[in-house]
């Protein structure tokens, strides 16, 4: 099975800070990578899929790069609202589509 | 409107049995491929198994943790789909959340329905 380790598994920042979050993939996934965010009790959020291809409707302070084994998610400028959980999945080939562990994102 | 509900969490005995339901209703239900994720308190996500269309063989994919333990159907003429679990363990506690793959990602979600396992 593919794992994916994401890092950090935590980070603090503040309102309008830069923040970037790493996925990477134990072997190749070309760009079968997909983000999602997760508010504490609420179902994951589609942010990005594909690598880099924002979901409609999601803020485009948010971007997705990478391919092969290394992936980022980066908030350009972080808001209130983006206080919560992301985590990246593969999707390559044939199942497990195994999840990262997540990367809480709090409040400095 | 997409809607996704999870149903039949429950607390269960080490070694026993239980059948969540997920009812859908806002896209076509029998072209979709259903996922299960479940996450263990405090934990990531976990894929869990998924199970393909009727057009598509309805063939179904489990992780190893759960495979020979737990089965997914589906029943395209209510537009659900089911995981029957079996065998369960206290490592199975988590929240379970149904979700239906748009591509190669998930897009709709559930609420989650909580599933804990007692020793």
């Amino acid at each position: 099975d593919i794992q994916m380790t994401q890092s950090p598994s935590s980070l603090s920042a503040s309102v309008g800070d830069r923040v970037t979050i790493t996925c990477r993939a134990s072997q190749s996934i070309n760009s079968n990578l997909n983000w999602y965010q997760q508010k504490p009790g609420k179902a994951p959020k589609l942010l990005i899929y594909s690598a880099f291809t924002l979901q409609s409707g999601v803020p485009s302070r948010f971007s997705g790069s990478g391919s092969g084994t290394d992936f980022t998610l980066t908030i350009s400028s972080l808001q209130p609202e983006d206080f919560a959980t992301y985590s990246c999945q593969q999707t390559y080939s044939t199942p497990p589509w195994t999840f990262g562990q997540g990367t809480k994102v709090e409040i400095k | 409107e997409v809607q996704v509900v999870e149903s039949g969490g429950d607390l269960v005995k080490s070694g026993g049995s239980l059948r969540l339901s997920c009812a859908t209703s806002g896209f076509i239900f029998s072209n979709a491929w259903m996922s299960w994720v479940r996450q263990a308190p405090g934990k990531g996500l976990e894929w869990v198994g998924r199970i393909k269309s009727k057009a598509s063989g309805e063939t179904t994919d489990y992780a190893a943790p759960v495979k020979g333990r737990f089965t997914m159907s589906r029943d395209d003429s209510k537009s659900m789909v089911f995981l029957q679990m079996s065998s369960l363990k206290t490592e199975d506690t988590a929240v379970y959340y149904c979700t239906a793959e748009r591509g190669s990602y998930y897009l709709f979600w559930g609420q989650g329905t909580l599933v804990t396992v007692s020793s």
